[in-house]
């Protein structure tokens, strides 16, 4: 089943302690996105990435770190977490470009993470 | 700066109704609006999509409308169910951002039997 996956699926944590969100694609796709959904602010871009060792900030990347030394996998890093990143992260991708229609994005189920 | 506006932030209707949510947009470089659902527990999922050289696309029960004019354009959903019950986000995106798209702040969609 062509799916996107994310680990773990809830998160709490306590200010300053690193952690790791991880995103694995099985649909060979080459882009792969961040996102974080906040109420009334809907989902905003946090990195891409449109290959392996390629990878961009988008709106929001502040306190977040990002590699992609895989195809597959697409890992979000937070260093030192704090309270203002407690949010719901997707992570998202798709074989071409979704700017102007090239190609459909297929999200994960999402991953909340609350920091104390 | 929110570029893509969307409104009403919740909406409540019953079985059979038309709810209508709308989305605004101020920079006209963007060229393709999608559509996107999300339902309790799961990522968004396309579900429609439309570029602004049409004014209208259907698929099934789902309708945009599009007023380049005015930059809005709008989701319509035929016929509700209990079934379509979920978040809807419009979206917008250029075509030289490589991965970029610009969410709306949702609509919170209940259709009660």
């Amino acid at each position: 089943e062509a799916q996107v996956t994310q680990n773990p699926r809830y998160l709490i944590t306590v200010t300053g302690k690193k952690l790791t969100v991880t995103c694995s694609q099985n649909m060979n796709h080459e882009y792969m996105s961040w996102y974080r959904q906040d109420p009334g602010l809907g989902l905003r871009q946090i990195y891409y990435s449109m290959n392996v060792e390629v990878t961009d900030k988008g709106d929001v990347p502040e306190g977040y770190k990002v590699s992609r030394k895989e195809k597959r996998n697409f890992p979000l890093i937070l260093e030192s977490p704090s309270p203002n990143q407690t949010s719901l992260y997707f992570c998202a991708s798709s074989s071409g470009m979704v700017g102007g229609g090239t190609d459909t994005q297929y999200f994960g189920p999402g991953t909340r993470l609350t920091v104390l | 700066q929110q570029q893509v506006k969307q409104s009403p932030q919740s909406l409540i209707v019953q079985k059979g109704g038309i709810p209508i949510i709308n989305c605004a947009y101020e920079n006209t470089a963007f060229d393709y609006f999608p559509w996107y659902q999300q339902f309790p527990g799961k990522g968004p999922a396309l579900l429609i999509a439309i570029r602004p050289d049409v004014s209208e696309k259907k698929e099934g029960r789902f309708t945009i409308s599009f007023n380049k004019s005015a930059k809005q354009f709008s989701l319509h959903i035929m016929d509700s169910q209990p079934g379509d019950s979920a978040t809807y986000f419009c979206a917008a995106s250029m075509q030289e951002n490589t991965d970029k798209l610009i969410f709306g702040t949702g609509t919170r969609l209940q259709v009660f039997p």
